[in-house]
């Protein structure tokens, strides 16, 4: 069964240091979005693609956060400098672009649990 | 921005009761997803609606759409084991191929054997 690979898994890093996470979503889709989720909360989108291109990154904080899907397949998702208040759950999905009422449903990846240390 | 809330926050329940989570919406939505998170996990998506007022079964899980598309619930009967875990509604927004897919606040659900 495919599903949306990232790593690393679990990352601990001082605050100050960079620090990057890596999402391979599902073959074939087109959209992928990066969420953040503290503990005890709703998944709260950062940055979400269609394709290679951003289509919303309004609650990405641009000043320290920055994220890529050069050739519309995998992305990256980088920190710097990473802060204790970025320590949260951070949560790759992928699905279908919509294609009116048929399901486009997340797909989720496993997530990258980061504390800032 | 766009916010989707949902109620009760947190609820236990004792084994064979009912259980139901409310989800509104700030903003009309194109459709509505729920997911299902259970504890150390990543959410797994359970269904889409996507007609005002639709009403959609699964088993003991009943899916309802607001008429006006700004709000759904999700209805558990006779709860077991198996159903704890956080539920969340997710709502989509915006053009196509410019669609937006935010959450909601999720409910919390603990079973009481």
């Amino acid at each position: 069964e495919a599903e949306v690979a990232q790593s690393p898994r679990y990352k601990i890093t001082e605050k100050s240091q960079a620090v990057a996470f890596w999402c391979d979503p599902i073959s074939g889709h087109a959209t992928l979005y990066w969420y953040r989720q503290i503990l005890g909360q709703g998944p709260e989108l950062l940055v979400q693609f269609q394709d290679e291109s951003v289509v919303d990154d309004s609650q990405l904080p641009k000043d320290r956060f920055s994220a890529e899907r050069l050739k519309g397949v995998d992305s990256t998702l980088k920190i710097q400098p990473a802060e204790l208040g970025d320590s949260a759950m951070y949560l790759c999905a992928s699905s279908h672009r919509d294609r009116g009422p048929m399901n486009t449903e997340a797909f989720f990846g496993q997530g990258t649990r980061l504390t800032v240390v | 921005g766009q916010q989707v809330m949902q109620i009760p926050q947190y609820q236990h329940v004792q084994e064979g009761e009912d259980f139901t989570t409310y989800c509104n919406s700030s903003t009309t939505l194109s459709n509505i997803q729920w997911y299902k998170q259970r504890p150390g996990g990543h959410p797994v998506f359970l269904i889409q609606l996507v007609k005002s007022g639709e009403v959609k079964k699964q088993k003991r899980l009943t899916f309802q759409f607001g008429e006006a598309k700004k709000n759904s619930s999700l209805h558990i009967t006779a709860t077991q084991t198996t159903d704890v875990g956080t539920y969340f509604c997710a709502g989509k927004t915006g053009n196509f191929g410019n669609e937006k897919l935010t959450f909601g606040t999720g409910t919390r659900l603990t079973i009481i054997p």
